[in-house]
């Protein structure tokens, strides 16, 4: 019974293919959220939807598109992998984006070779 | 724009041995500040919401403290498993509504 959980958990490609992270959380909560963390531990906001709706996208090149088919599923699908876009995803939700209690799924590792 | 800095970078202590981690930040309108413990290879898990200076959350063995440029976590007589890397961040009053973190500190507690 995970609350947010992403799939795959570890994605190894090569430099210029696309690729998909999804992800789901079953705490009816109404907003979602893409953070990137890269090697230094730094968390960094890409998008946030609020019940399907894009409410932040933060400077983030548009190779990476959100879909949010519906309020509990939020995916990033990533075009023409770069070498920096080696990090580690993380999908958070809660309750309404004016709190600052998130809850992250476990994080989906990507290595771009 | 809003910025959170974090120190020590690390921290080790010795199992039962009391110390603070420290969050500075710089913001226009403090929303709210917020912190978070992450364990290796997971996601961020939050732990407490501070609103204004003077105020105070407690859990466990872990106290957050507020003041208008700073926030602390302290611990207190701490164990192995509160080893881990302990995230802050902070909202804005204005702008959207996202969280800006710290780089956080790792901390390790030696048995």
């Amino acid at each position: 019974d995970t609350a947010v959980s992403q799939t795959p958990k570890y994605l190894v490609t090569q430099m210029g293919n696309d690729k998909s992270i999804k992800c789901e959380q079953n705490l009816g909560h109404d907003t979602m959220y893409w953070y990137k963390q890269d090697s230094k531990k730094f968390l960094k906001i890409m998008f946030s939807y609020n019940n399907k709706e894009l409410i932040i996208n933060e400077t983030v090149p548009n190779r990476f598109s959100p879909k949010s088919p519906d309020k509990a599923h939020l995916n990033l699908h990533i075009n023409s992998l770069e070498l920096g876009d080696s990090a580690v995803y993380f999908c958070a939700s809660s309750p309404d984006p004016g709190t600052g209690e998130l809850f992250f799924g476990e994080g989906s590792r990507l290595t771009v070779l | 724009e809003d910025q959170v800095t974090q120190s020590p970078e690390a921290l080790r202590l010795q199992e039962g041995e009391s110390s603070s981690l420290n969050c500075s930040y710089t913001v226009s309108g403090l929303r709210g500040l917020f912190w978070y413990r992450q364990d290796p290879g997971k996601g961020p898990e939050f732990l407490f919401t501070l609103y204004s200076a003077g105020e105070e959350k407690e859990k466990e063995r872990l106290k957050a403290t507020l003041t208008k440029k700073e926030s602390f976590l302290h611990i207190t007589a701490p164990k192995p498993e509160d080893s881990a890397t302990y995230l802050c961040a902070v909202k804005s009053n204005f702008g959207n509504e996202k969280l800006t973190f710290g780089t956080g500190t790792r901390l390790t507690i030696i048995p």
